[in-house]
């Protein structure tokens, strides 16, 4: 089975700072790569898949990088709205296990 | 738009079954992969299961094989999940998702229901 690990587990920054979360592939998933944002108290949402791609209606200051086993998420420029945990998923082979997710607060 | 209805979480005791569902609208349910996937209340996401869209692709986590069965009625736009030999660990709410037509990216996601196993 394939682990995925993100890290940080938490991170706080400035509004308009720079956020990078990371997630590591335990075997190569190629770009088979999906990265989610649950805010508190809803329904996750998907932002970015393919590794790069952000999905439809996702604000540009999200983006996505990485093939193989190495994944980032970035935020370029921090929004009150942003708070929430971010899951990594790998959709490559099942199972189809998520990140342990990376809790995104305001300094 | 897409929207998708779980229901069926209930308490239920340690050795129990239940069965869930997902009452899929806003889209061509026959033609897309679906997700189950559970949440411990302040936990992280933990996928569950995937079918595609006929029925014939199924895979399921580890923690769940041989006790869990997903299957979909494409006529009836609805997915199931069939619970058996329920623990305290499988206490979560459990997401409905919508994914790909070929893609098993969760792209869509119901509001949960919450199952409890509890004695």
């Amino acid at each position: 089975d394939i682990q995925m690990t993100q890290s940080p587990s938490s991170l706080s920054a400035s509004v308009g700072g720079r956020v990078t979360i990371t997630c590591r592939a335990s075997h190569d998933i190629s770009n088979y790569l999906a990265w989610y944002q649950q805010r508190p108290g809803k329904v996750p949402k998907v932002l970015i898949y393919a590794a790069s791609t952000l999905q439809s209606g996702v604000p540009s200051r999200f983006s996505g990088s990485g093939s193989g086993t190495d994944f980032t998420l970035t935020i370029s420029s921090l929004q009150p709205e942003d708070v929430a945990t971010y899951y990594c998923q790998n959709y490559h082979s099942a199972p189809l296990t998520f990140g342990g997710g990376t809790k995104v607060e305001i300094k | 738009e897409v929207h998708l209805v779980e229901s069926g979480g209930i308490l239920v005791q340690p050795g129990g079954s239940l069965r869930l569902s997902c009452v899929a609208s806003g889209f061509t349910f026959s033609t897309y992969w679906m997700h189950w996937v559970r949440q411990v209340p302040g936990k992280g996401l933990v996928w569950v299961s995937c079918i595609n869209s006929d029925g014939n692709n199924i895979s399921y986590a580890d923690s769940v094989k041989g006790r869990f069965t997903i299957s979909r009625d494409n006529a009836k736009n609805t997915l199931y999940l069939q619970m058996s030999g329920l623990r305290a660990e499988d206490t979560a709410v459990y997401y409905c998702g919508r994914g790909g037509r070929s893609v098993r990216v969760t792209y869509d996601w119901g509001q949960g229901t919450l199952v409890t196993v509890s004695s």
